[in-house]
């Protein structure tokens, strides 16, 4: 079973802080998605990362994918009460059925 | 261009029931996925579908759960005789083609509450 682990489970932190959170796994994913989920929501997509090493940028989101494609990881510069919400990681299987296997998320609260 | 839609948003059942789920993919996506979030859990992965077929069950349960993708219309996942257990929020996915690493786009999914 393929399995990726996100931490910090739960973060709050106050406004203007930076955080990163971890995903790990010790399977090969073919890609990592990342998704911020609101309650009573669905999870909306922040970033596709492909290539081993691959880093991408979204305003104050910084996503880096390790070069063994097993990790992940999302680093936010100065939080706002707007980034609130719980951030999921999820790896796409290699070869036959594309299923996502997803982490179990980190809750994210910003306070002001 | 609207995204996944989800049909009914809430559902209440009682034990014994049917629950019926249903999913609009994006415009031009081919491929259906649907995933279940219990409470506290992360979400997983239950069933992977084309129009008319079913590529991957292996996360369905064995008895009461089945989906369907038909040539028209929405995708369905049915649940047969519900139990409290299968409360839940159920998602659905859709991505435009088999692609390795395609994105998958969710709906806002349909929470079921089987008293």
């Amino acid at each position: 079973t393929q399995l990726l682990e996100q931490s910090p489970q739960f973060l709050s932190i106050q406004e203007g802080e930076n955080l990163t959170v971890y995903c790990n796994s010790s399977s090969v994913f073919s890609s990592l998605q990342w998704y911020r989920q609101e309650p009573g929501e669905g999870p909306v997509l922040l970033v596709t990362v492909v290539t081993g090493g691959e880093v991408k940028k979204l305003k104050r989101l910084t996503f880096q994918f390790g070069d063994a494609r097993k990790d992940s990881s999302l680093h936010i510069t100065a939080a706002q009460p707007g980034d609130t919400g719980l951030y999921l990681c999820a790896g796409l299987t290699q070869g036959g059925s594309e299923k996502l296997v997803f982490g179990k998320g980190m809750k994210l609260t910003v306070n002001p | 261009n609207a995204g996944v839609m989800q049909n009914p948003r809430h559902l209440v059942r009682r034990r014994g029931q049917e629950a019926r789920l249903r999913c609009s993919p994006m415009k031009g996506h081919s491929h259906v996925y649907w995933y279940r979030q219990l409470p506290e859990e992360g979400l997983k992965f239950m069933v992977y579908l084309q129009k008319e077929n079913i590529i991957d069950e292996s996360g369905m349960p064995k008895e009461r759960f089945s989906a369907e993708f038909p040539k028209e219309g929405p995708s369905i996942l049915r649940i047969q005789q519900v139990v409290r257990g299968d409360s839940a929020a159920y998602f659905c996915a859709s991505s435009p083609s088999k692609v390795n690493g395609e994105t998958q786009y969710f709906g806002p999914g349909t929470r079921l509450l089987v008293l």
